[in-house]
């Protein structure tokens, strides 16, 4: 079953804490997104990763850091320094092709995080 | 910097009713536009997306967007509604600039709900 899991669902933290948001895909997609929903604010992007060993800031990068060691995983980790860290928090993958501004992204189900 | 408007927050129609979301975005050079759904408890999903060609573009369920060049838009139309199109829509942008990161830049999203 082909696709893209995110874990846990839900996410409790303590102030003060980091915590890492798993996200693995199993389409053999080359890039990788993390993005963080808001109400009223639609989604943002956080980070994204085009190839394995590399990956680029979005627009509300600081607070968050990733990694990309392997091709099917995207792991973020939310840290302490990030102010409001109380999000839904999306994964996506895209192919990758010839022109990736057309690609469609390929969601995965989101993890919801609150910060106590 | 690229934005992403959507003027509808909050839409409520009966079933049958017809259907049209706005979308206008701020860019000036070659973008591609998408709309994605998010229905309650699913991921998101991609709608339609145009890219090149015909402005009209048909997705799936019904859907259809027209890409106007000059006022920017990228709206979404359905002619009759129906129950299950309850949910959470969301218009994105993309551009062939910026090193063709794929990198999706979202409206606030638009939350319709259709009563039976």
């Amino acid at each position: 079953d082909g696709g893209i899991t995110q874990s846990p669902k839900y996410l409790f933290r303590k102030e003060g804490q980091n915590v890492t948001l798993s996200c693995e895909q199993n389409l053999n997609h080359d890039a990788m997104y993390w993005y963080r929903q808001d109400p009223g604010q639609g989604l943002r992007l956080i980070y994204y990763s085009q190839i394995v060993n590399d990956f680029q800031k979005g627009d509300i990068a600081e607070g968050y850091s990733v990694s990309r060691e392997k091709k099917e995983s995207f792991p973020l980790t939310v840290t302490s320094a990030q102010k409001n860290p109380t999000a839904f928090y999306l994964c996506a993958s895209a192919l990758a092709g010839v022109l990736l501004s057309t690609d469609t992204q390929y969601f995965g189900p989101g993890t919801r995080l609150t910060v106590l | 910097a690229q934005s992403v408007s959507q003027h509808n927050h909050h839409v409520i129609l009966s079933e049958a009713a017809s259907l049209e979301l706005g979308c206008n975005y701020s860019y000036g050079g070659t973008v591609n536009l998408f709309w994605y759904v998010q229905y309650p408890g699913q991921h998101l999903q991609l709608l339609l997306k145009y890219f090149s060609g015909d402005p009209l573009v048909k997705g799936i369920k019904g859907f259809e967007a027209e890409f106007i060049k000059s006022k920017f838009s990228f709206n979404l139309r359905k002619p009759s509604v129906q129950w299950s199109d309850t949910a959470e829509y969301f218009c994105a942008v993309s551009s062939h600039g910026s090193g063709n990161t794929g990198k999706l830049i979202f409206g606030q999203g638009t939350t319709l709900q259709v009563k039976p």
